[in-house]
């Protein structure tokens, strides 16, 4: 079964520092792995995608086959990072599940001055 | 560009009670989702319309939920009747989902906060 686990529930750090937000997946097959993130009182929003490979608002994510995870990572965290994050999977595109969502618990990050 | 509308935005009912939720996606966004995301949890997929056809509504309660499309644009989510464990934050996102180019990003509206008393 597929599955998107997102260990921490509470992230706090302190500006400047570094944060990493840990993503781990199972499914069967070469899943598509994304981040989305809500701000405050602002929708839901996509952040990055894998196939991308492109850094959003300082923030990359590898995705390691290997161990089934896509951490989320930001070498100097800034206050307006302070949201909702979630990771996200689904199939890939010559698949049924292309574009079916299946979401995480979501990780809630706080950085403090 | 005009994002996803959905109303109402609240929504408070007694269980057994019906409710129904409106969702107006993106102009020219030919697919459109219907998430429900309980407290503390990640969205779940309830059902996936292309233009005005199921695709995929197997998470979908069919005993008291139900969804349409019918001129393949805007769109309603209806409970009934309605329990305790419904109240949560029903979204609605659509996306282009263009198969040639990979593009599949989806757009989410504000969503409606259900409270089932």
């Amino acid at each position: 079964a597929q599955r998107v686990t997102q260990p921490e529930k509470l992230l706090s750090v302190f500006k400047g520092a570094p944060v990493e937000l840990k993503c781990n997946y199972s499914y069967s097959g070469s899943p598509e792995l994304f981040w989305y993130v809500q701000y405050s009182r602002q929708r839901l929003q996509l952040l990055l995608r894998h196939i991308s490979r492109e850094s959003i608002k300082g923030f990359t994510a590898d995705l390691n086959k290997g161990e089934t995870s896509f951490h989320l990572k930001k070498p100097f965290a800034q206050e307006e990072d302070s949201a909702m994050y979630y990771c996200a999977l689904s199939g890939r595109r010559t698949t049924d599940s292309w574009g079916k969502l299946q979401f995480g618990a979501g990780t809630q990050v706080v950085v403090t001055p | 560009e005009a994002g996803v509308a959905q109303s109402p935005r609240y929504k408070i009912i007694e269980k057994r009670q019906s409710v129904a939720f409106w969702c107006n996606p993106i102009s020219g966004h030919a697919t459109l989702y219907w998430y429900q995301q309980i407290l503390g949890q990640g969205p779940k997929l309830l059902i996936q319309f292309q233009n005005n056809g199921v695709v995929d509504d197997s998470q979908l309660p069919k005993d008291r939920f139900s969804a349409e499309r019918l001129k393949g644009v805007d769109s309603t989510l209806k409970i009934q009747p309605a329990k305790l464990e419904d109240s949560a934050v029903y979204l609605c996102a659509s996306s282009l989902r263009r198969l040639a180019t990979g593009e599949s990003e989806q757009f989410f509206g504000p969503g409606t906060r259900l409270t089932v008393l």
